[in-house]
């Protein structure tokens, strides 16, 4: 298996309040990518790196934030979490051009 | 506007059965597709097609693709109870950095 963990696995929040959810591989992979996946609307990109302090926005930033400070670690931030923010957020990690995507184990985040 | 498309959205067939998911693309510099299982946790990788007409073989799974006509296939036989899974398509193309992902096939093999 690839070498990704995300952390926390489960979390439950309240509305407003800041949320961070962690990232970390151990491959060494270049490019870093953070997921929400909700029923009927499959995996939907929120932001995704490129290198260290290199990050895009995906299709749905909105209310997101991330931060890849070093190599092995990718860190969303839910500024003021929201109730439509609840979802499962996976974390998945590529090599070079050409080379598939493997997913961490997901966090489940459930915003009260 | 690239974009990727799977069908059906979800199957039920009786174990034993042949099923065949579809996944087209209309992208723009295509590099290759990507098909993933989802079960209850994160999707895990079956296939990557490059080529065209070359197929890609693991077990009673098995994929083709076809770049002319913009789409691939992907084949499960003798299907069991534990291929129910959601089944995901992506593509990668070499103008960005992201995988852009279909909406998947729910598939439910009933005993």
């Amino acid at each position: 298996d690839a070498g990704i963990t995300q952390s926390p696995r489960h979390k439950v929040t309240e509305t407003g309040t800041p949320v961070t959810l962690r990232c970390h591989q151990t491959e060494n992979h270049r490019y870093m990518y953070w997921y929400r996946q909700d029923p009927g609307h499959g995996l939907r990109l929120i932001h995704y790196s490129y290198g260290v302090k290199d990050t895009d926005k995906g299709e749905v930033s909105d209310g997101y934030s991330v931060s890849r400070s070093k190599t092995e670690d990718f860190l969303l931030t839910l500024e003021s979490a929201t109730s439509s923010q609840t979802s499962v957020y996976f974390c998945a990690i590529r090599g070079g051009a050409g080379t598939e995507a493997f997913f961490g184990q997901g966090t489940r985040l459930t915003v009260v | 506007e690239d974009k990727v498309v799977q069908s059906p959205l979800s199957l039920v067939v009786h174990e034993g059965d042949t099923v065949t998911l579809n996944c087209s693309y209309e992208v723009t510099n295509f590099r290759s597709l990507l098909w993933y299982k989802q079960e209850k946790k994160a999707p895990t990788f079956l296939f990557m097609l490059t080529s065209s007409g070359i197929e890609k073989k693991s077990g009673r799974l098995s994929s083709i693709l076809d770049k002319k006509e913009l789409f691939s296939i992907l084949n499960i036989t003798a299907t069991q109870t534990g291929d129910s899974a959601i089944y995901l398509c992506a593509v990668l193309t070499d103008s960005n950095y992201q995988l852009i992902w279909g909406a998947g096939t729910k598939l439910i093999i009933k005993p």
